[in-house]
Formats: C-alpha cells, structure tokens, sequence
C-alpha cells in the first residue's frame, strides 16, 4: 500500500522560505514514477506546483519557478518542495503525490499539509 | 499553458439521479484527461484517466468520456457519497492545469 506523508512548518513568515517534505512508504521513490506537489488554497482549486523524477529532472509551474525548488532523497525515500519568498497568497493546503511517467495523473495523494503565512 | 474550464460550477441533483460534468481545453489534450473526487477535508481522489478508465476501486457508475478538447464525466445513479467536488486535470502538456471544478449537491 502506497502512502505519501507531507511534514513541516504551519506557519511561515511573509517573505521566508516554506519548506515541507513528503515521505513515501510502500514504494521505492527510485523505482520510478513522478513524484510532485500541488496546491489548494483555502476555498479554492488545485494548481499543479512542479514535479521531479527519482533521477532528479524537474518540471515546474512557471509562475512558480523562479521561487520553487523540488528536491529528491532516495536514501529517505523523501522529496521536499520549497518555495522562497512567501507571501500570503501562498497559504495553502500543500500535497505531495506520486505520477505515472509519461501520463503524470496523480493516483496516490497524501492527506495534505495547510501552511499559513503570516508574520 | 492549456486553459481548463468545468461547468457548471454547482450542479443539484437528487440521489439517483443521473450527473453529468463537463470540462473543456483550451486546445487538445488528446485523451490525456483525469477526474478528480474531493470530499471536504480531504485530498483528491483519482477517479478516471486517459479520459474513460476507471482507477482502481471506481464504481461502475462512474465513466468518462470525450477527447480532445471535450470531455464528460457521467455518475449514472448518485449516492450519499458522492456529493463532492470535481475536478478534471490535463497531463498532455507541461505545466499540468486543472479545471477549476464542479461542486455536485444535494437538490
């Protein structure tokens, strides 16, 4: 059974640096698939965040790139996002989830991490 | 960046009854269309890929259908459980986009 657990901060200062790390149980991150990160603000829709391969090639929202950083820990078993320069339109419930290559439909989810910014 | 748009944004249907979603691309996607369930505090749940394959564990009543720049998610006969909101998703093109979603309520 595949499980994805987010973990980090809560609340994050306007202008830092949101951190947060995704750990995978029941599956080798470096057995393949994508792993990635999307987003929900509080109310609101999904927006796709970035993406990366165990190999460690990275796709990212290009309205978020210049702040996004999707790292990979194969050794963990973990991936980790982290976003610079925060504002309050960050707030958001962030998941992590895994894609299938070549057709990067989410199918494992993890329950979701709400960070707040705010000072 | 291809622009996703669901409609409409509320549907009221009874339990029974038939739902129809829709979710339109701003160019073709081909037939790489997701659907998403999500239920009030919880992550989304994948229902249908490639546009009209059920994920593991999808009942039935759920089907998709369209390529292209159309698509339909269909829930044959709706149950408690499915009063949700919807999302559908396209994989075909970097940056992946989402609809902005149905919310499906009770009439």
């Amino acid at each position: 059974q595949v499980q994805l657990q987010e973990s980090g901060p809560g609340l994050v200062k306007p202008s830092e640096t949101l951190s947060l790390t995704c750990t995978v149980s029941g599956y080798s991150i470096s057995s393949g698939y994508y792993w990635g990160w999307i987003r929900q603000p509080p109310g609101k829709g999904l927006e796709w965040i970035g993406t990366i391969y165990h190999s460690g090639s990275t796709y990212y929202n290009p309205s978020l790139k210049s702040r996004v950083t999707i790292s990979v820990d194969t050794s963990k078993n973990q991936f980790s996002l982290k976003l610079s320069s925060v504002t309050a339109a960050d707030t958001a419930v962030y998941y992590c989830a895994r894609a299938t290559v070549g057709a990067p439909y989410s199918d494992y989810w993890g329950q979701g991490s709400l960070v707040t910014v705010s000072s | 960046e291809i622009v996703m748009t669901q409609s409409p944004a509320t549907l009221s249907v009874s339990p029974g009854q038939r739902a129809t979603l829709s979710c339109r691309a701003s160019q073709s996607v081909s037939s790489n269309l997701a659907w998403y369930q999500q239920k009030p505090g919880q992550a989304p749940r994948l229902l249908i890929y490639g546009a009209s394959a059920r994920a593991t564990g999808i009942p039935a009543r759920f089907s998709g259908s369209g390529s292209g720049t159309e698509f339909t998610l269909t829930i044959s006969s709706l149950q408690s459980e499915d009063f949700a909101v919807y999302y559908c998703q396209q994989y075909n093109n970097w940056p992946l986009t989402f609809g902005g979603g149905t919310k499906v309520e009770i009439k």
